[in-house]
């Protein structure tokens, strides 16, 4: 199957510092990534989609400003958490829709969690 | 309402048993359902993926989709204690709707 690679698996961050995830389809193409947000024993949140070459699209509830999305290639999204908070402490999973075969297969990367000190 | 109900269990069977886990939907013009697991820290792996109604197999699994009763189910065969993690159900317009997630454990 398509590969997704989520780039750090983990990371621990100072209160108040940004930090940057990156999503990477390894071989195929995505025209569009999609962010979540899962806590301990609950099940995953959409925080965002991501389309290359324009803004993400948001969902209700999540800070824009606080959660930055860049899809700058067919194979590169990020998100990147500005100046985080403990609450922002979290797993963040990034997926992928290989841009041939749209509507029938997301990919996930392997999650990146989060600990604000 | 919720685009997804899944019983978030949690579901303990003995080796060799079937596991049978169950979604329903709300939105009738769903056309893409897929299973995901999850293991512990880690992204979720698509299992199985079928498209409108009727039952799809790969090896142990079996997926079921009911569209007249917006039933969804996956069916595991012969379960082993690799198979415990979490079972997510999903639905896909353009993007994903995931059920609550339903952890099983397979004793040995």
């Amino acid at each position: 199957g398509a590969v997704v690679s989520q780039h750090p698996s983990w990371v621990i961050c100072k209160s108040g510092t940004s930090v940057k995830i990156e999503c990477r389809s390894l071989d195929f193409q995505a025209t569009t990534m999609f962010w979540y947000r899962q806590f301990p024993k609950q099940s995953l949140m959409l925080m965002a989609t991501s389309n290359e070459g324009s803004k993400a699209t948001y969902e209700q509830g999540v800070e824009k400003d606080k959660f930055l999305i860049n899809h700058a290639s067919l194979t590169l999204s990020t998100l990147t958490v500005t100046s985080a908070h403990p609450e922002d402490s979290s797993f963040y999973i990034c997926s992928a829709r290989d841009s041939e075969t749209q509507n029938t297969q997301a990919f996930f990367g392997q999650g990146t969690r989060l600990t604000v000190v | 309402q919720k685009e997804v109900e899944q019983d978030p269990g949690p579901l303990s069977v003995p080796e060799g048993a079937i596991v049978s886990l169950n979604c329903t939907y709300s939105n009738s013009a769903f056309q893409y359902f897929m299973w995901y697991r999850q293991y512990s820290r880690k992204g979720p792996e698509l299992l199985m993926y079928t498209y409108s109604s009727g039952n799809k197999e790969d090896g142990r699994f079996t997926a079921q989709v009911d569209k007249s009763s917006k039933y969804i189910s996956l069916f595991i065969r012969d379960s082993q204690p690799s198979d415990s993690a979490t079972y997510l159900c999903a639905v896909n317009d353009y993007k994903l709707s995931f059920g609550a997630g339903t952890t099983v454990t397979v004793r040995a």
